[in-house]
């Protein structure tokens, strides 16, 4: 089972800030990270996969960075808004075949004050 | 509308029962999950399936059993075995590689008393 760390564990933001939280991985055996949000009384849903070291993803407000030589990752959240709030969370893959190698952290919650 | 239905939402059993939680995907995906949360804790795997017809045991895979007869079913059946069942219970879909994202159900809060 792999150590996947989140922090912080929760957070409080005003509306319009712009937030950002932190994945740690071991980054021996890497083959891709994964970030999830998941919505109160909703599903997880992918925001992003990425595999590159430096790699960068966009969607939205929402972006993230991948450092796998040092095995973390950043997700950031520019001028956030009510509906940004959610918990988020990422999974490290350490194989090709995803099925028995996706080991999730506890997330970090995210609760934005209108 | 392609997804993942889990059922029920929720789920009340009595200790030593038996209990089965479905779940179905029409997303044409290969692989299928289980996963199991607790508070404080991240998901954890509970069996996972990359075909039909097979199927893997997960990090916690005491106490529980599933089958995949078709591709688009993945039931998780409870057992009596398993200590301590109350959870919830989120089932996943994807296609087969790691860097594949999976996509979820809704879940089953299960509670047994």
């Amino acid at each position: 089972i792999l150590n996947v760390e989140q922090s912080p564990q929760s957070l409080h933001v005003q509306e319009g800030d712009s937030t950002n939280f932190t994945c740690s991985f071991p980054s021996s055996n890497f083959y891709a990270l994964h970030w999830y949000r998941w919505e109160t009384a909703k599903s997880p849903e992918a925001l992003f996969v990425m595999t590159l070291n430096g790699d960068e993803k966009k969607k939205g407000r929402i972006s993230a960075t991948l450092n796998t030589k040092e095995g973390y990752s950043y997700l950031y959240i520019k001028g956030s808004q009510p509906e940004d709030s959610a918990t988020y969370l990422c999974a490290s893959c350490t194989g090709q075949t995803g099925a028995n190698n996706l080991f999730f952290g506890t997330g970090t919650r995210l609760t934005v004050i209108p | 509308d392609g997804g993942i239905t889990q059922s029920p939402k929720y789920l009340f059993r009595k200790e030593g029962q038996n209990v089965t939680l479905s779940c179905e995907q029409n997303l044409n995906h290969d692989a299928m999950y289980w996963y199991r949360q607790d508070p404080g804790q991240g998901l954890r795997l509970i069996y996972y399936s990359q075909i039909v017809n097979d199927f893997q045991k997960g990090d916690i895979a005491e106490g529980y059993s599933v089958s995949r007869e078709k591709k688009e079913s993945f039931p998780l059946t409870v057992t009596s075995a398993q200590k301590n069942p109350t959870a919830f219970y989120l089932c996943a879909s994807s296609m087969v590689g790691g860097s594949d994202e999976q996509y979820f159900g809704p879940g089953t809060r299960l509670t047994v008393t």
